[in-house]
């Protein structure tokens, strides 16, 4: 399995400012996935990041709104712009498991994001 | 209609009591289904999967899928308060993307 990281953990941030997640991987992935969690909700799937690609965004989801870097095989940023407080969320990477298993994926523990 | 259909509960058991936990779903393309856990400010981990219908057994846990109802549960034996987490639903057509239902908060009582 492997070992994923996210920074921040949490933040706090104020409305109209954007915010940079990290997501760090032990091993190299071909394909990284961006998940948002409200509160009492369901995992969503924000976007697929292929390294050397342009993102996949899921229906409801833009560029413009969360755009996403994957500079290498082992890590990628989400940024979440221009933020409202209905972005206060929990965000988690994932990646794919071995051999690219539909069904295996591993994820961070996620960042806290509140916006105030 | 969600895809996916997960009782949030939440759902408290005393100690050493048998746990089921469903869903339903409505896309008769999922082919993989799985349940993860998610103890409280981590990520999710994969509990386990199964493929198409049928049952699976890893030590106290059961997998079962009913394709023919959309109807997929996991089963937990003798269960634990470590147990207590909240455990998701999620299924996949083949394609990397998976859909999860909503989680039910599961608590286990010393």
């Amino acid at each position: 399995s492997a070992v994923i990281s996210q920074k921040p953990s949490r933040d706090i941030c104020q409305r109209g400012t954007s915010l940079t997640i990290q997501c760090q991987v032990d091993s190299q992935v071909t394909m990284m996935f961006w998940y948002r969690q409200q509160p009492g909700q369901s995992l969503t799937l924000i976007a697929t990041a292929n390294q050397g690609s342009e993102a996949t965004y899921e229906s409801g989801f833009v560029i413009d709104k969360f755009p996403i870097s994957r500079p290498n095989l082992t890590f990628s940023t989400l940024t979440v712009s221009n933020m409202s407080p209905e972005d206060s969320s929990i965000y988690l990477c994932s990646v794919e498991g071995v051999g690219g298993a539909s069904y295996e994926q591993y994820f961070g523990p996620g960042t806290r994001l509140t916006v105030t | 209609q969600k895809e996916v259909e997960q009782d949030p509960g939440p759902l408290s058991v005393p100690e050493g009591a048998i746990v089921s936990l469903n869903c339903t779903y409505s896309n008769s393309a999922f082919q993989y289904f799985m349940w993860y856990r998610q103890y409280s400010r981590k990520g999710p981990e994969l509990l386990m999967y199964t493929y198409s219908s049928g049952n699976k057994e890893d030590g106290r846990f059961t997998a079962q899928v009913d394709k023919s109802s959309k109807y997929i549960s996991l089963f937990i034996r003798d269960s634990q308060p470590s147990d207590s987490a909240t455990y998701l639903c999620a299924m996949s057509g083949g394609a990397q993307k998976l859909v999860f239902g909503q989680g039910t908060r599961l608590t286990i009582n010393p």
